[in-house]
């Protein structure tokens, strides 16, 4: 089975402009996870779904950030307008279930804003 | 609230030898689990190990096995017959039992094998 896909790999853009990054979780898994990584704060959870719905969005910094998953196969994660604050690697990761079920990541985006 | 740290930002080790890597967290939870991952030079962030807090027996997967102390809050991984391709950075990383789903990550150990 694959495993989680995220899209683009590497994204540079200019201060001001949308950002969309994309995620294909893996197929059955009920959770999504979208993190952070920075040097400064190492890893964050920005914000969760289970079966679609966002449960815990406490970690997105500020309105510029969104993220949606219109089915269960698909989301995003929109910064709009990007800053140069906002270089980082994103990662998607996926879970089966709640307990203590084990998150698989996807190989992260790299956003570099200038 | 939650945190874990990772007390060691760099360890090195020669090849075949055994290194450990040490993990604390903070916690007023009973029930949890506790993971090591791996990020090598990839990015990507890998699965190495976990640990349920009811379970007194150390987690082993190959050559990598935790040390797991719950009353001390203590959680080390252990790599025996370290080989190149275990240079990565590791993350220990906590999740409660149920509630939250997030992972609260340490900062990271960056390991480098030496030949």
């Amino acid at each position: 089975d694959a495993g989680v896909i995220q899209s683009p790999r590497h994204e540079v853009t200019e201060m001001g402009q949308e950002v969309t990054l994309r995620c294909k979780p893996i197929s059955g898994h009920d959770y999504l996870f979208w993190y952070r990584q920075t040097m400064m704060r190492g890893l964050e959870l920005l914000i969760y779904f289970n079966n679609n719905v966002p449960i815990d969005d406490s970690g997105m910094p500020e309105d510029r950030f969104s993220a949606k998953m219109p089915n269960a196969s698909f989301s995003t994660l929109k910064i709009q307008p990007s800053e140069p604050r906002d270089s980082a690697v994103y990662f998607c990761a996926s879970s089966p279930g709640g307990g203590g079920d084990t998150q698989y990541f996807g190989p992260g985006t790299r956003l570099t804003v200038l | 609230a939650q945190t874990v740290t990772q007390s060691q930002p760099e360890m090195s080790v020669q090849e075949a030898e055994t290194v450990t890597l040490s993990c604390t967290y903070d916690t007023s939870e009973s029930d949890y689990y506790l993971f090591w991952y791996k990020q090598p030079p990839s990015r990507q962030m890998i699965l190495v190990i976990r640990q349920e807090a009811y379970k007194q027996q150390n987690a082993t997967e190959n050559r990598f096995s935790v040390n797991f102390q719950k009353a001390a809050k203590s959680f080390s991984l252990k790599i025996s017959d370290s080989q190149l391709g275990d240079a990565a950075m590791y993350f220990c990383a906590y999740r409660v039992l149920g509630g939250a789903q997030k992972l609260v990550f340490g900062q990271g150990t960056r390991l480098t094998i030496n030949p």
